[in-house]
């Protein structure tokens, strides 16, 4: 079973929709939860992080962490075309420096 | 550009080969690391740098690759008898020391390997 589990979807929304990415955990370490955008045939970018339990607004994207449960999501607002790209969630102990990404969910915002 | 660059940016081999990687990353941050991609998957973790010092390895990295920073600024990866397994992309990210934020990953373009 693997550390983190990711819906690959792929996910098609009209633009303006609000998309909800989601992952789930099994390692009990991680402390340090992260969402990052990947476009085709590029390096990921960090879209937004979270320390522990809680929600994390940043213009557009929100994101949530529920450790009790083991489950990340990262909603986006008013989706725009320029959204679509690959999002990866990645995760990382307190006391480690790797981090472990789920697979990776490929949203495509249509015009 | 003050990004973390590599170098290729592709590289097709064939199997057997050697291959060598080179990463430079952001000059004021003291951590490197190199991440596996393959098709369809988020990133794997390979090896962590911190100055020249190596402190982690995964067991993903088997005997045929080997990594150097030699003076704690550019790293290399090299890939001894290239398989086709060995066919991905080579992320290369570096970070400074610290708590979030400001231990952030920053990540280069890769380097796409194909073996045939």
């Amino acid at each position: 079973q693997k550390e983190v589990e990711q819906d690959p979807g792929p996910l098609s929304v009209p633009e303006g929709a609000i998309v909800s990415l989601n992952c789930t955990y099994s390692n009990s370490a991680f402390q340090y939860f992260m969402w990052y955008r990947q476009y085709s045939r590029k390096g990921p970018e960090l879209l937004m992080y979270t320390y522990s339990s809680g929600n994390k607004e940043d213009g557009r994207f929100t994101a949530q962490v529920d450790k009790s449960s083991k489950y990340i999501s990262l909603f986006i607002r008013d989706s725009q075309p320029s959204d679509s790209a690959t999002y990866l969630c990645a995760m990382k102990e307190t006391s480690g420096s790797r981090l472990t990404f789920g697979e990776g969910t490929q949203l495509t915002v249509n015009p | 550009d003050t990004g973390v660059s590599q170098d290729p940016r592709h590289k097709i081999t064939k199997r057997g080969q050697n291959v060598t990687f080179r990463c430079d990353p952001i000059s004021e941050h003291n951590r490197l690391y190199w991440y596996r991609q393959t098709l369809g998957q988020g990133p794997e973790f390979l090896t962590y740098f911190q100055n020249e010092a190596q402190l982690e390895k995964s067991r993903l990295l088997s005997d045929r690759f080997s990594a150097e920073r030699p003076k704690g600024s550019f790293s290399t990866l090299e890939i001894q008898r290239t398989e086709q397994g060995d066919s991905a992309m080579y992320l290369c990210a570096s970070s400074s020391q610290g708590l979030p934020p400001y231990n952030e990953q920053f990540f280069g373009p890769g380097t796409r390997l194909t073996v045939l």
